[in-house]
């Protein structure tokens, strides 16, 4: 079956780029009717939606988080990446990959495990 | 952005027992909520979309309930593999946001 599995430092400086990817195995990413997204939890929060990509490459990104996301998709590798500039202590985050089922609804039918991104020098 | 309220933030309960976790939109949200579950260790869960459909997998015990801005996420008969944390989310209107989550315990 299709699973996602995050990759990516687990510890990123204040002022630099956190760079993440999400590798899909069981399935290919260029499945039509499948969005692909990234989620993050801050510790003692709630889960906060960063945004997604279609295979094609449109996007849509948070408003709270727009000018400093990117996320792409490499259907070549089957993973699509997060990257999230300029980063602080803010961003210290578990952060999840997810599939976006479109149907007449639209929510996550699959997520992988996550992986804790820290910010610190 | 749409507020999704959910209660309580956390619950202990005995097997066997009826779990209720209620989740309220600042707005008018049709339908479009989902629930998921969340075990220690483990990938994040869908259980319901579109407020009542159960998805595939998931054990007949859960059902989701409501529309508008209420919403109701109920354990019948609660298992000792229902230990985890649950949370709602609105697929109404990007950005798409969620509830706090509820952590379950058994008693």
């Amino acid at each position: 079956q299709v699973q996602l599995q995050e990759s990516g430092p687990g510890l990123v400086k204040p002022s630099q780029t956190l760079s993440l990817t999400c590798n899909v195995s069981g399935g290919s990413i260029s499945s039509g009717g499948y969005y692909w997204s990234w989620i993050r939890h801050h510790p003692g929060k709630g889960l906060e939606w960063i945004g997604y990509i279609y295979n094609s490459g449109t996007t849509y990104y948070s408003p709270s988080l727009k000018s400093r996301v990117s996320i792409s998709v490499d259907t070549s590798k089957n993973q699509f990446s997060l990257n999230l500039s300029s980063v602080t202590a803010a961003d210290t985050a578990v952060y999840y990959c997810a599939r976006v089922r479109r149907l007449i609804y639209w929510y996550f039918d699959l997520w992988g495990r996550g992986t804790l991104v820290t910010v610190s020098s | 952005d749409i507020q999704m309220t959910q209660s309580p933030s956390s619950l202990s309960a005995s097997v066997g027992d009826r779990v209720t976790i209620t989740c309220r939109a600042s707005q008018d949200i049709l339908n479009n909520l989902n629930w998921y579950q969340k075990k220690v260790g483990e990938a994040p869960k869908a259980l319901i979309y579109g407020a009542s459909n159960l998805e595939s997998g998931v054990p007949s015990r859960f059902r989701g309930s409501g529309s508008g801005t209420d919403f109701t996420l109920t354990i019948n008969s609660l298992q000792p593999e229902d230990i985890a944390s649950y949370f709602c989310q609105q697929s109404q209107t990007t950005p798409w946001t969620f509830g706090q989550g509820t952590k379950l315990e058994i008693k």
